[in-house]
């Protein structure tokens, strides 16, 4: 089926760096997510993007968080500054269907430690 | 807002027989879709069933799951259980393509 590709797997950074998840979504989507998943909890929603805005972030959208998908190419999760509370894993997914009955298709996510 | 309730953390069943893992949820919206997402140990979610029609069955790959929204209910069951259905699985909804997830039953079949 259609495969959502995340780069890296797994990063390892020291606090107060920047990091960026890269995401290469199905092809012929045009909506992108990004979901948090710590350790032992369930996924969280963080930021959906549609047409080169974000549509909808929630809470744990920091300010120091910001995603963009500059000429159709990777979609990316951007946190500048780290902090502890970063270490998670971080789902990218993406959809052809925006609305109430979008499917979406998941990467097997970026593993993010922040020490 | 959303929310999605799973009420078991850990189910662990025999190969061959039944299995049921719960899922109820709250909503505020009236036009909404209902997953339940599989995943393996190392991979990513994958849809495995879905459904927006009240009372109907869904099913795909020996599960099967009826949508109730008169109880708020979207259970999931297989008849006979396989070694390989032991995965993570997660309930959710969603509307406006933002999904809900609940906070997934590791299923664990043993031989």
């Amino acid at each position: 089926g259609p495969k959502v590709l995340q780069i890296p797997s797994h990063q390892i950074i020291d606090m107060g760096q920047m990091v960026t998840l890269n995401c290469d979504p199905v092809s012929n989507h045009l909506y992108f997510y990004w979901y948090k998943q710590i350790l032992g909890q369930q996924m969280e929603f963080l930021v959906n993007f549609y047409n080169g805005k974000v549509m909808e972030k929630s809470k744990l959208f920091k300010d120091q968080f910001s995603v963009e998908r500059p000429d159709g190419s990777y979609f990316t999760l951007k946190i500048q500054p780290t902090a502890l509370e970063d270490s998670a894993v971080y789902f990218c997914a993406s959809s052809l269907e925006g609305r109430d009955t979008g499917q979406l298709y998941f990467g097997e996510g970026s593993k993010l430690t922040v020490l | 807002g959303d929310s999605v309730t799973q009420t078991e953390g850990l189910v662990t069943v025999t190969e061959g027989l039944p299995v049921k893992l719960n899922c109820t949820y709250q909503t505020t919206y009236l036009t909404i879709a209902f997953f339940w997402y599989v995943q393996y140990l190392n991979e990513a979610p994958q849809v495995l069933l879905k459904s927006s029609t009240d009372n109907k069955r869904t099913e795909h790959q020996g599960f099967h799951a009826t949508l109730h929204k008169s109880s708020s209910s979207f259970h999931l069951q297989k008849s006979s259980a396989q070694l390989s259905d032991s995965a993570l699985y997660y309930c959710a909804l969603t509307n406006t393509g933002k999904l809900t997830f609940g906070d997934g039953t590791v299923l664990t079949v043993k031989p």
